[in-house]
């Protein structure tokens, strides 16, 4: 089955813990993105990458890291985790060729909380 | 920097009924897409449509079209014949053709249906 997993599906954490939320997925796509969302504010896009080892700044890349070492995977860092990061986060992949057309396929969440 | 802004938090519509989701965007660039996404409670995004913007022909998908109006920078949602399953959150979305890899959402909608 064609999917985008996240793990942890919830964490609770301290401020300045440092975290990672695992994204993976099994369609051999290139592209992979990371959201937050937030009431008020819909989706916001944290950083996103268009193929191994090429990753860029979305609108709110601060306080994050991301890498890309393979296809597959596409971890999101919190080096040290603020309350302002509580959030749902989404993790998004999709062939390069149909990025045009959006043919996203998003994980079904992470919900942070940060204490 | 382009931006998405849906101005109607919350709507609400009876069931069979049709009820439209407003979206307005501001872009500096001619040629772009823009999506409709839906978010049921399971948080799951789902791509409802998409437009091209350089296709004069509203897209539609079964019971949802839009009305893309290029030189207002409108594209709003319509609904029609609405089901108790079209319950979600809405979120219009913009993507550069010249960038693909950014995605900006607006606020979202919550739609309510009643039946």
């Amino acid at each position: 089955e064609a999917q985008v997993t996240q793990n942890p599906r919830y964490l609770i954490t301290v401020t300045g813990k440092k975290l990672t939320v695992t994204c993976s997925q099994n369609m051999n796509h290139e592209y992979m993105s990371w959201y937050r969302q937030d009431p008020g504010l819909g989706l916001r896009q944290i950083y996103y990458s268009m193929n191994v080892e090429v990753t860029d700044k979305g609108d709110v890349p601060e306080g994050y890291k991301v890498s890309r070492k393979e296809k597959r995977n596409f971890p999101l860092i919190l080096e040290s985790p603020s309350p302002n990061q509580t959030s749902l986060y989404f993790c998004a992949s999709s062939d390069l060729l149909a990025v045009e057309r959006d043919t996203q396929y998003f994980g079904p969440g992470t919900r942070l909380t940060v204490l | 920097a382009q931006t998405v802004t849906q101005s109607q938090p919350e709507m609400s519509v009876q069931e069979a009924e049709t009820v439209t989701l407003s979206c307005t965007y501001d872009t500096s660039e001619s040629d772009y897409y823009l999506f409709w996404y839906k978010q049921p409670p399971s948080r799951q995004m789902i791509l409802v449509i998409r437009q091209e913007a350089y296709k004069q022909q509203n897209a539609t998908e079964n019971r949802f079209s839009v009305n893309f109006q290029k030189a207002a920078k409108s594209f709003s949602l319509k609904i029609s014949d609405s089901q108790l399953g079209d319950a979600a959150m809405y979120f219009c979305a913009y993507r550069s053709s010249s960038n693909t890899g950014k995605l900006i959402f607006g606020q979202g909608t919550t739609l309510q249906v009643k039946p």
